[in-house]
Parts: C-alpha cells; structure tokens; sequence
C-alpha cells in the first residue's frame, strides 16, 4: 500500500513571504516516484516536477525548490518570495515503479495575500 | 506541455439522465486515467487504461464506465446520472519520458447533478 500525507490544509502568506509545504510519503517499495502538482482556481492541475527514490539531489527551478529526503520519507516544496499567482492547491502524489497509477495526496491551500 | 482535452468543462444536468464526458489526446499516450475531485479535496483513481481494449477499475469505485477503443480517445459514461455523482473529473495520459512516467492532466469537467 501507498500513502501519501501532506498535514498541512491551508497555509496564507502575505506577498514575498517564503512557504514550505510538506508531503510525507509511505511505501514498501524500493524504486517509486514522487510528484508534485499545481491547480489554481480554474482546475487543471499543472505538473510541477518528478523525481524517483535514487536522486535525492535537491532541485531549484526559479522560485521553486524542492528538498528529498529518504530518511524522513519527505518531499516537501518551498515556494521563495511569493506572489498572488502562487495561490492555488498543491498536491504531492506517489507511484511505485511498476505501478503507474498516483496516489494523491489531500493538498494543501496556499493563499497570498497582496 | 500537454495537448489534452476534455469536454464538456461544465455540466449541469437532471438526475437519471446519460452523460458521456469526453476526453483525448493527441500525444499519442498509451496510458490514460480519469480520477473524481471533490471541491478541495484529494483525486481518486476510477478508471485507468494501459492501452486499446484495455480498461481498468480504479481504487474509488464509480458507477461509470469507460471505453478506450482509439488509442487518443478515453470517455467516460454515466448510464443515469445521481447528485451523488456531482464532482469534478479529471482525464490524464501518461507514457514513458526519459525511461519515466509523468501524467499530464486535461482542464477537467465540473458535474453537477440536479
């Protein structure tokens, strides 16, 4: 079984205030890949980024950055600077190498405020 | 960037009606998905494909059912539509990238059933 859990629901920020979300996964797999994901008010989620159990590099992609760690079993996700586009609901996703089905988490809200 | 497309993006309609809801792609995907959303609230799996006249049940059981009999095409029927089904479903199609599979979300259908 997979579960992906990410505690925090709603999280506001005033503009240019740094936010982190959390996602903390379970899975008795040893190859698996870790998702995160954006959908602003209109609905699409928007893919953000992939990375798999063997790269625990960090990733930075502009504002975005992301920290993997295995011992923790934690993907979480740092918006820097925010501003009023970032508000939108972020959900961390898993899936197990031979499984390509996700496993979504709950999301977390992020709101910034101007 | 992914080219896929649902329609229609809004729906409202009488309980015990039909409805089809479309979606497709023209990447050329093997692997398509649909998941249910309710407002704020995590995806679900309901249906998956791994390719033409291949078609699965996902991990939320659903009164729909789905087809896949062109590889770009993957609608989703429900036979007599409930308010129970109101909610918002989500197509995606998936394929091998650089040896990994990432989906790609369409823009979603908001159900609602009167």
């Amino acid at each position: 079984a997979q579960k992906v859990t990410q505690a925090q629901t709603e999280i506001s920020v005033v503009e240019k205030e740094d936010v982190t979300l959390d996602c903390v996964y379970e899975t008795r797999d040893t190859t698996y890949y870790l998702f995160w994901y954006k959908q602003p008010p209109s609905g699409e989620l928007v893919f953000l980024i992939r990375r798999n159990s063997f790269d625990e590099q960090n990733e930075i992609s502009g504002r975005y950055s992301w920290n993997f760690q295995k011992s923790t079993s934690s993907f979480n996700f740092t918006i820097t600077a925010s501003q009023v586009v970032d508000s939108a609901v972020y959900f961390c996703a898993l899936s197990e190498a031979d499984d390509y089905k996700l496993s979504f988490g709950a999301g977390t809200t992020v709101t910034v405020r101007a | 960037e992914a080219d896929i497309y649902q329609t229609p993006r809004y729906l409202v309609i009488g309980t015990g009606k039909k409805i089809t809801l479309e979606c497709s792609q023209t990447m050329g995907h093997d692997k398509m998905y649909w998941y249910q959303q309710d407002p704020g609230m995590e995806l679900h799996l309901i249906h998956y494909s791994y390719g033409v006249n291949s078609t699965e049940k996902g991990d939320l059981s659903s009164e729909s059912t789905v087809s896949r009999i062109r590889t770009e095409h993957f609608p989703l029927t429900l036979e007599s539509a409930r308010p129970s089904h109101t909610s918002q479903y989500l197509c995606a199609s998936s394929d091998l990238e650089r040896h990994q599979e990432t989906q790609y979300f369409g823009p979603g259908t908001r159900l609602l059933v009167l």
